[in-house]
């Protein structure tokens, strides 16, 4: 069936410091693939996405790259503030006409100053 | 600028009994996904509606389902509470049916006793 393997499960790195995320999913047709970040008791909120058409794509800190053959993508955070402190979700969603996620377990972040 | 809304934020139920989620998404949404998050998990995705209509179903009992108005906003009910039940309950809004943006709610976090 479909699922999303995320690693590590959790993560600490140093003010500065890069830290990178990995995610691995099942249904090679999948076309989608959003990351979000949840802090202690909020909400979801996406950061990044990237769409199958595109390997790699970046936002200032923030950089996702996506590897169709292997069937694997990657959040990369440069710079790690202690802000950036917080749970962090892969997604990828699979073909058909809905806008199902499959979520990976989630990688716990901890930026120390 | 209204975000995703959902109630109730906190519910506590009795093994047995049923409960209604209820979820507005932004304004001009038109689509709504329902998640169960449990402690320590990703989402998992339970169902979502567009245009009114079911476009999504997750791997849950039919005790679960859910229901999309007019105005968008939706409701989902759960009969026969059991233990396992209890989880943090996510809506999700989207502008479109698939590949987009899903905003999220601050959940609704059910405990069942």
């Amino acid at each position: 069936g479909e699922n999303v393997e995320q690693h590590p499960s959790t993560l600490s790195v140093q003010e500065g410091d890069s830290a990178v995320i990995k995610c691995t999913y099942s249904d090679s047709a999948s076309n989608y693939f959003p990351w979000y970040k949840q802090e202690l008791g909020k909400r979801p909120q996406l950061i990044i996405d990237i769409r199958s058409n595109v390997g790699e794509k970046k936002d200032q800190r923030i950089a996702v790259t996506l590897n169709k053959t292997a069937k694997h993508f990657s959040l990369h955070i440069t710079e790690t503030q202690p802000e950036d402190s917080a749970v962090y979700f892969c997604a990828a969603s699979p073909p058909g006409n809905t806008g199902k996620l499959i979520f990976g377990q989630g990688t716990t972040l901890q930026v120390k100053p | 600028d209204a975000g995703v809304t959902q109630s109730p934020t906190h519910l506590i139920k009795t093994r047995g009994q049923h409960v209604t989620l209820r979820c507005s998404p932004i304004s001009g949404h038109k689509s709504v996904s329902w998640y169960q998050q449990v402690l320590g998990q990703g989402p998992q995705f339970i169902f979502q509606y567009y245009e009114k209509e079911e476009r999504g179903r997750g791997n849950f009992p039919d005790r679960f389902s859910a229901r999309q108005f007019p105005n968008y906003s939706s409701e989902l009910n759960v009969n026969a509470l059991l233990l396992g039940d209890s989880a943090l309950y996510l809506c999700a809004s989207s502008a479109g049916l698939q590949n987009t943006e899903a905003f999220f709610g601050q959940g609704t976090r059910l405990t069942v006793v």
